[in-house]
């Protein structure tokens, strides 16, 4: 089944220590999306990819990177995560940007920062 | 400034026990309202896009409908399988080519007891 498939499910880092998160998509999708869901709060858009043009948030910390290196990927690269970072990373795709579409998420991964 | 209202913030019924949940919304041009569930620990999963006021979706139990300032996801005699946190979200019609942003709201937590 296509799908968006996210790397690791539990991240456990140390405050100011860089972590990777990674995503992939089997739905050959155009667009890749990085949303950080705190607990009992609503999914925050971070930034997206579309192709390999990069579109940040304007609210999104420095401190949130990301790269996409082919179709298929997309990681999250916090380089200095703090305590309140931690949090529910979501990564979704879409096959375009313009129009409406939906967003197909994947599982998440949990980010513990201790 | 978009904005996504959902009520109640949690919801516990009855297995049989029908019952709707709410999402207000301000836009400046509505392109689309998503309706996703999302289970604990994991991302969401999409259910409905529903796109002109009077429109209606449904599946299984679940029966979405949209007004031009709220849309209500209907739940016919729930199981309790389907407890999970119910989330809404709108894509605006913006200005220049990219309209990708999803504002969501918080969400329904929706428990069904057996």
């Amino acid at each position: 089944d296509a799908m968006v498939i996210q790397n690791p499910r539990y991240q456990v880092t140390q405050f100011g220590k860089p972590v990777t998160l990674s995503c992939s998509q089997t739905l050959n999708h155009n667009v890749m999306y990085w949303y950080q869901q705190k607990s009992s709060q609503a999914p925050k858009l971070l930034f997206h990819y579309y192709d390999k043009d990069f579109n940040n948030e304007a609210d999104t910390p420095d401190n949130f990177q990301s790269r996409r290196p082919n179709t298929s990927f997309c990681f999250l690269d916090i380089r200095s995560p703090g305590l309140g970072d931690a949090a529910m990373y979501l990564c979704a795709t879409s096959r375009k940007v313009t129009g409406t579409d939906t967003q197909y998420f994947g599982p998440g991964t949990r980010l513990t920062v201790l | 400034e978009d904005q996504v209202t959902q009520s109640p913030e949690a919801l516990r019924l009855q297995e049989g026990e029908s019952s709707s949940l709410n999402c207000s919304y301000t836009v400046s041009g509505l392109r689309g309202l998503f309706w996703y569930r999302q289970d604990p620990g994991k991302g969401p999963e999409f259910l409905f896009t529903l796109y002109s006021a009077g429109e209606e979706k449904e599946k299984e139990r679940l029966k979405a409908t949209l007004t031009k300032k709220e849309s209500f996801l209907h739940i016919t005699a729930p199981k309790p399988e389907d407890s999970a946190t119910y989330l809404c979200a709108v894509q605006a019609s913006g200005s220049g080519g990219s309209n990708y942003k999803l504002t969501f709201g918080k969400g329904t937590l929706l428990t069904v007891n057996p």
